[in-house]
């Protein structure tokens, strides 16, 4: 089936800092979305992103839907030490209402003050 | 917020019981989804409602069924659990656009 593939697991950066995280996939998509998971929590909708090309931002964060329909990017700007946690994107293939979402396994930022 | 309460919040049970996990929401979505999160795996769909009595298999439905018999609630059933249905179970809402918003999930452990 369906993969998308977010890679490293884990990512350690300096507060302050700017942060890239990438998704790619084999297989097109007609939307892409950007979560955020705390320990404990529900995943929080970040980002939702459904143009090839489409550069959206919310707040620190900015989101791009690659160009091929085949990858996304989620930038963070100026990081702060609530940026902790787990970022996963989720890519829709189809447009329909019973076309589902394929997750990525997700990847934690740990974020040093 | 998506108005999304999912109840119970923990539970432990024991190997061969019954559960049943309640999805509530309150803003009259027609699509509710049960997904499982297992480390290694992500998110994978059990089973999802497109109605009221409207319902249909995702990639890891076995041992699980699902009711709806009003909008705002989806409930998810484990008729005989087992141990490797130990898991964090998060229901989730379609918006209008297609994105999906998730519910604060139910620790469930099987002993």
């Amino acid at each position: 089936g369906q993969q998308l593939n977010q890679s490293p697991q884990s990512m350690f950066i300096q507060e302050g800092e700017d942060v890239s995280m990438n998704c790619t996939s084999s297989s097109i998509f007609n939307t892409w979305l950007w979560y955020k998971q705390d320990p404990g929590e529900g995943p929080v909708l970040l980002i939702a992103l459904y143009k090839a090309g489409e550069l959206t931002s919310n707040g620190r964060l900015t989101a791009q839907f690659g160009i091929t329909r085949k990858d996304s990017f989620l930038n963070i700007s100026a990081s702060i030490p609530s940026d902790v946690g787990i970022y996963f994107c989720a890519g829709q293939p189809g447009t329909g209402a019973n076309s589902k979402l394929t997750f990525g396994k997700g990847i934690t930022l740990s974020v040093r003050p | 917020d998506a108005g999304i309460t999912q109840s119970p919040r923990h539970k432990v049970t024991e190997t061969g019981t019954p559960v049943t996990l309640r999805c509530h929401q309150t803003e009259n979505h027609r699509y509710m989804y049960w997904y499982r999160q297992d480390p290694g795996h992500g998110l994978r769909l059990i089973h999802y409602s497109y109605g009221v009595k409207d319902t249909d298999k995702g990639e890891v439905s076995d041992g699980y069924s699902v009711s709806r018999s009003k909008t705002e609630d989806f409930l998810l059933t484990l008729e005989s659990a087992t141990s490797s249905q130990t898991s964090v179970y998060f229901c989730a809402i379609r918006g209008t656009s297609g994105e999906q918003y998730f519910g604060p999930g139910t620790r469930l452990t099987v002993t």
